[in-house]
């Protein structure tokens, strides 16, 4: 099966600019999360979607940072506008299992440089 | 709220020795347990799993973990290194959030470096 997809690879914004990444999962995973990877530290999550519902987005900066599952399938993950610190590997992952329980599988990133 | 702490974020080894990295977690209800491998340039993949059925956990290329919830550790084993086996390591907690869902909580990673 076709892992989970993510675009664009590699992105380089001034700060202020906007940017805005997209995640295509595993086919029929109900749960798609979004985390930042920041170097030299472990995934922070961002965002955990159910189907096209919201889990979890306590740690999502919302002033800046937005998030969408339309129709449970892909989503995108939008910075406007980016600051210097948002500089990170975005890392999408998918679960087959709804809840959280289940193994998580993962894209290989969005980097994103903010100059 | 749950929390996941790796000691040490490097460990170094030489070939065939034994590799020990070291996950302790914190969680108000028994969770689900995993450590993740990253290689350079590539997502993270599963290595094991831990859901309840045995304490000890065997998973991908020779490596285990065991369940110890009197220490709350999850402490992850391979026992002879290979150069291969150089990457990054995650162990991660899934535990029960607010709102009823599991939520995947990472730890910072610990380096494996093989040295021949």
């Amino acid at each position: 099966e076709a892992g989970v997809a993510q675009s664009p690879r590699y992105k380089i914004i001034e700060k202020r600019q906007s940017v805005a990444f997209w995640c295509n999962p595993i086919s029929g995973h109900a749960t798609l999360y979004w985390y930042q990877q920041i170097l030299g530290q472990g995934p922070k999550l961002l965002i955990q979607f159910q189907n096209n519902g919201v889990v979890d987005d306590s740690q999502l900066p919302k002033d800046r940072f937005s998030a969408e599952r339309l129709k449970g399938v892909d989503s995108t993950l939008k910075i406007q506008p980016a600051k210097l610190e948002d500089s990170a590997v975005y890392l999408c992952a998918s679960s087959r299992l709804a809840g959280g329980s289940g193994e998580l599988f993962f894209g290989e990133g969005s980097r994103l440089t903010v100059l | 709220a749950q929390s996941v702490t790796q000691l040490g974020s490097h460990v170094s080894v030489s070939e065939g020795a034994l590799v020990l990295l070291r996950c302790n977690y914190s969680s108000s209800v028994p969770p689900y347990l995993f450590w993740y491998v990253q290689y350079p340039n590539q997502g993270l993949q599963l290595l094991l799993k831990y859901t309840s059925a045995a304490t000890l956990v065997k998973g991908i290329n020779g490596f285990e973990a065991e369940f110890k919830k009197s220490e709350t550790s999850f402490h992850l084993t391979k026992p002879s290194a290979h150069m291969s086996d150089a990457a990054e390591y995650f162990c991660a907690v899934s535990g029960k959030g607010s709102g009823g869902s599991y939520i995947p909580t990472f730890g910072r990673g610990t380096s494996l470096i093989v040295h021949p």
